[in-house]
């Protein structure tokens, strides 16, 4: 089973900030918070990871809450082409260790 | 584009027959990883190589085998077909370098996918 927890859904203006909220509460010490996106039936798409300090990159800023028990993915300036179903995953090393875990995940409607 | 390739983007074939899909990972990577998506399971892990040998295993299916070769694409075999078959099957690479000593980052970068229809 995932390890996290996203809301199934979440809709957002063209042009504002989407911030998608992801818990993780049983996540240990070396486990990495990695987000990615699938946009329709393509692959998924890596946009970004963290292990407890805040990251940012041309794509997104990710924001792990002190106690790493939970994280928010912030798209800044939301496009129609974010429309995806964004996951959530914890996974150590990134998945060196065999896989990533994927869930439901969160499916971002954008909206003009 | 990820830089990783997969081949064919679309397979049809009959209940019972064998089929192989392709992956070449992105220039350098050591790992590849096979994924499973289906309507009903989401996205699922099948199966890991590094280096040309198997280092992890998921819900694979004693029916489906990998491998990976000396010029690091992998090959996953699907053999007895059945309806339940039919999915978008990923590959994914990573650096592999997680021997390096250095605290590893092994972000996973997918291809496009495969998508076979069992009939």
């Amino acid at each position: 089973d995932a390890k996290t927890t996203q809301p199934p859904s979440m809709d957002c203006a063209e042009g504002r900030a989407a911030n998608l909220p992801c818990n993780h509460s049983t996540i240990s010490g070396n486990e990495y918070v990695y987000w990615y996106r699938q946009i329709h039936s393509q692959g998924p798409q890596y946009i970004i990871h963290g292990l407890k300090n805040n990251e940012t990159n041309e794509m997104a800023s990710l924001i792990i809450t002190e106690d790493r028990k939970s994280s928010t993915l912030i798209l800044p300036h939301a496009t129609l082409r974010d429309t995806a179903v964004y996951y959530c995953i914890v996974s150590h090393y990134g998945g060196s260790q065999g896989n990533l875990i994927f869930g439901k995940g969160t499916k971002l409607s954008v909206k003009p | 584009d990820s830089g990783v390739t997969q081949t064919p983007k679309h397979l049809i074939t009959a209940t019972g027959q064998r089929v192989t899909l392709r992956c070449s990972p992105r220039s350098g990577d050591l790992s590849v990883y096979w994924y499973q998506q289906s309507l009903d399971q989401g996205l699922q892990f099948l199966i890991q190589y590094y280096n040309g040998e198997e280092r992890a295993k998921g819900n694979i299916l004693e029916r489906f085998s990998a491998q990976q070769f000396p010029d690091l694409h992998s090959e996953l075999n699907l053999s007895s077909l059945e309806l339940g078959d039919s999915a978008l099957y990923f590959c994914a690479s990573s650096p592999g370098r997680w021997w390096s000593g250095n605290l590893p980052e092994e972000t996973q970068y997918f291809g496009p996918g495969t998508r076979l229809l069992v009939l």
